[in-house]
């Protein structure tokens, strides 16, 4: 885990808010994934992104969620509006392009909460 | 559709004795099989991975068996130790840079 920082670590949102999550990837590393767990479950994938280039959103609810990795500074998810069915762990991960695998690594998580 | 599938919720094993966690998958196309290790309020940390040409891997006091014809995965990890105590997920990949899918999880409890 070391190196990959999410902030904040604890966000409480009202319904309707915006909620936006940072990460910020292991240096050298220019490819992150993001990850959402809801509670009792697995992983599961959102989006993919390089910097300045989203690589694979398949996982990515279609409305409301957005993210973006630009050149200078964190990666960003974006959910606007948010509903109580938002609330859960939400996972980025940063990879070195050609690393083998098990080199994704993974930051604390934002824990996010909708009230 | 759960591509990977963790069965047991929870498992509880003597410290000094063996931990065995298993998954099952249902992708034949997956290239690698990885198990991570969570702590809570921790971002998950890579533990131990297997290519699917192969069927063991070993690392310390953890293995991890494939069995491809059976679509099976098993993490041992002898002797279990306190520390062992957490989540494991099993998870499989396609390419090297692929997203990784996650089963639910197995908390592992390792009692003194």
């Amino acid at each position: 885990n070391a190196g990959v920082m999410q902030n904040p670590r604890h966000l409480v949102r009202r319904r309707g808010q915006e909620a936006r999550l940072r990460c910020s990837p292991m240096k050298g590393h220019s490819h992150v994934y993001w990850y959402r767990q809801l509670p009792e479950e697995g992983l599961k994938f959102m989006v993919y992104l390089q910097k300045e280039n989203i690589i694979d959103e398949s996982g990515m609810p279609k409305e409301r969620f957005s993210a973006e990795f630009p050149k200078e500074g964190p990666s960003i998810l974006r959910i606007q509006q948010v509903v109580r069915g938002d609330s859960a762990a939400y996972f980025c991960a940063s990879f070195r392009l050609a690393g083998a695998p098990g080199t994704q690594y993974f930051g604390p998580g934002t824990r996010l909460t909708v009230l | 559709d759960q591509q990977v599938k963790q069965n047991s919720p929870s498992l509880s094993v003597q410290e000094g004795r063996i931990s065995i966690l298993n998954c099952d998958y249902t992708n034949s196309m997956f290239d690698y099989f990885l198990w991570y290790k969570k702590y809570p309020a921790e971002g998950p940390t890579f533990l131990i991975s297997i290519s699917s040409i192969k069927d063991k891997n070993e690392d310390g006091r953890f293995t991890v068996f494939l069995n491809k014809s059976a679509k099976h995965l098993s993490l041992h990890i002898v002797p279990s130790q306190p520390g062992d105590s957490a989540v494991y997920f099993c998870a499989a990949s396609g390419e090297r840079d692929d997203k990784i899918i996650f089963g639910k999880g197995t908390r592992l409890h390792i009692l003194p």
